[in-house]
């Protein structure tokens, strides 16, 4: 089955304990992206990659490292987190293609940094 | 820059109506692809319909169907004879290119609630 895998579902940390959250595709999808979603702001890009190795901030990319060493993968990490980075993420892929590929949605992650 | 805008927090809708959703976008390239996606409270995000920038007819899907304006930039989501199951957030999307890389910014999003 087409999937993108994000995990995990539901984390509670504390501020400044590094913390990983790992995004999957097995579509061979060339583009990946992470977004974060807070009430009345809607979906905000954090990062995306057009492909392996090559990666490019998004609108709000402070606080947030992430890596493409493999086209499957797409992990986003936070160092030290913050309560601001509280938020609900998507990771999305797609083929890269000309501006009419549809993102594939993970399920979502709900952070809460405490 | 590339912006997206939904002026319209919340609506109500009698099930069986219409409902039109309103999205105004803004880019500088000529290429560009609008994707509306719904959003249950289940939280998963449900791709509904596409319309390019160059296409000359109107995307629609079913009950969907995008209202493209081009002169206008706008993006309108018309839903017809509402279900309860449209009950949702529904966001506008656009992917453009912006200096050599592709971006995909979302609006603020519409919460629907179809009254019985």
């Amino acid at each position: 089955e087409a999937q993108v895998t994000q995990n995990p579902r539901y984390l509670i940390t504390v501020t400044g304990k590094k913390l990983t959250v790992t995004c999957s595709q097995n579509m061979n999808h060339e583009y990946m992206s992470w977004y974060r979603q807070d009430p009345g702001l809607g979906l905000r890009q954090i990062y995306y990659s057009m492909n392996v190795e090559v990666t490019d901030k998004g609108d709000v990319p402070e606080g947030y490292k992430v890596s493409r060493k493999e086209k499957r993968n797409f992990p986003l990490i936070l160092e030290s987190p913050s309560p601001n980075q509280t938020s609900l993420y998507f990771c999305a892929s797609s083929f890269r293609g000309p501006t009419n590929e549809k993102l594939f949605f993970g399920s979502g992650t709900q952070l809460s940094v405490l | 820059a590339q912006k997206i805008t939904q002026t319209q927090p919340g609506m109500f809708v009698q099930e069986k109506e219409a409902v039109t959703l309103d999205c105004t976008y803004d880019t500088s390239d000529p290429s560009y692809g609008l994707f509306w996606y719904k959003q249950p409270s289940s939280g998963e995000m449900i791709f509904l319909i596409y319309q390019g920038s160059y296409d000359q007819q109107n995307a629609t899907e079913g009950r969907y169907s995008l209202n493209f304006q081009k002169a206008r930039k706008s993006a309108n989501l018309v839903i017809s004879a509402s279900q309860l199951g449209d009950s949702a957030m529904y966001f506008c999307a656009m992917r453009a290119f912006s200096g050599g890389y592709q971006k995909v910014t979302f609006g603020t999003g519409t919460k629907l609630q179809v009254i019985p």
